[in-house]
């Protein structure tokens, strides 16, 4: 079993939608959770970082982690075109230095 | 946040021959990371580059395939050896910014025939 379990998609939808990209972990130990955003051809940017369970907003992103269900989800308001990524979860233990991502989410938004 | 800069961005490398991939960093850290990221798959770590130590590998990744050199706190490279098409993918460098924030580079995509 994979320590983060990340549906890759690809995820399609129209402009305007509410979108959801779920990820699941093994690892009791995980704090620290990330979301990032691999434009084609680039590296992945930090989009939202969050600690222990709980919600966290920023703009039209929510970020939410049950660390009860050992469950995130990072939900996009309104997409845009320019949304249009692959969506990497990330997470790290207590003092560790290394991250473990999920396989990533490809998302296209269709205008 | 710091600015990363990687090279070269993409090569076709024959198989048997070694490729080294420089990244570039415009503030001093102390740790630096590669990563290596296969079609379809999730980033995975290779190793820890600190200045003035070995490098740390991962389970699955030795020194004599994927040498890796820290000469000062601004730059490191990443050595793919003696490779294989199994090597194709994209590498690459990574520095930790504040807490828990990680910076990447455009990456070095890879492609051995």
């Amino acid at each position: 079993q994979k320590e983060v379990e990340q549906d890759p998609g690809p995820l399609s939808v129209p402009e305007g939608a509410i979108v959801s990209l779920n990820c699941t972990y093994s690892n009791s130990a995980f704090q620290y959770f990330m979301w990032y955003r691999q434009y084609s051809r680039k590296g992945p940017e930090l989009l939202m970082y969050t600690y222990s369970s709980g919600n966290k907003e920023d703009g039209r992103f929510t970020a939410q982690v049950d660390k009860s269900s050992k469950y995130i989800s990072l939900f996009i308001r309104d997409s845009q075109p320019s949304d249009s990524a692959t969506y990497l979860c990330a997470m790290s233990a207590q003092g560790a230095q290394k991250l473990v991502f999920g396989q990533g989410t490809r998302l296209t938004i269709n205008p | 946040s710091a600015v990363i800069s990687q090279k070269p961005s993409r090569d076709i490398c024959q198989r048997g021959t070694s490729l080294t991939i420089q990244c570039q960093v415009d503030s001093q850290v102390t740790m630096m990371f590669w990563y290596r990221q296969q079609p379809g798959q999730s980033l995975t770590l290779i190793a820890t580059a600190n200045q003035g130590s070995e490098a740390t590998y991962e389970s699955g990744f030795v020194i004599d395939k994927f040498p890796i050199s820290r000469p000062n706190l601004t730059f490191s490279t990443l050595t793919v050896s003696n490779m294989s098409p199994e090597d194709s993918s994209i590498y690459l460098c990574s520095v930790k910014q504040g807490a828990h924030g990680y910076t990447f580079g455009s990456g070095t995509r890879l492609t051995v025939v």
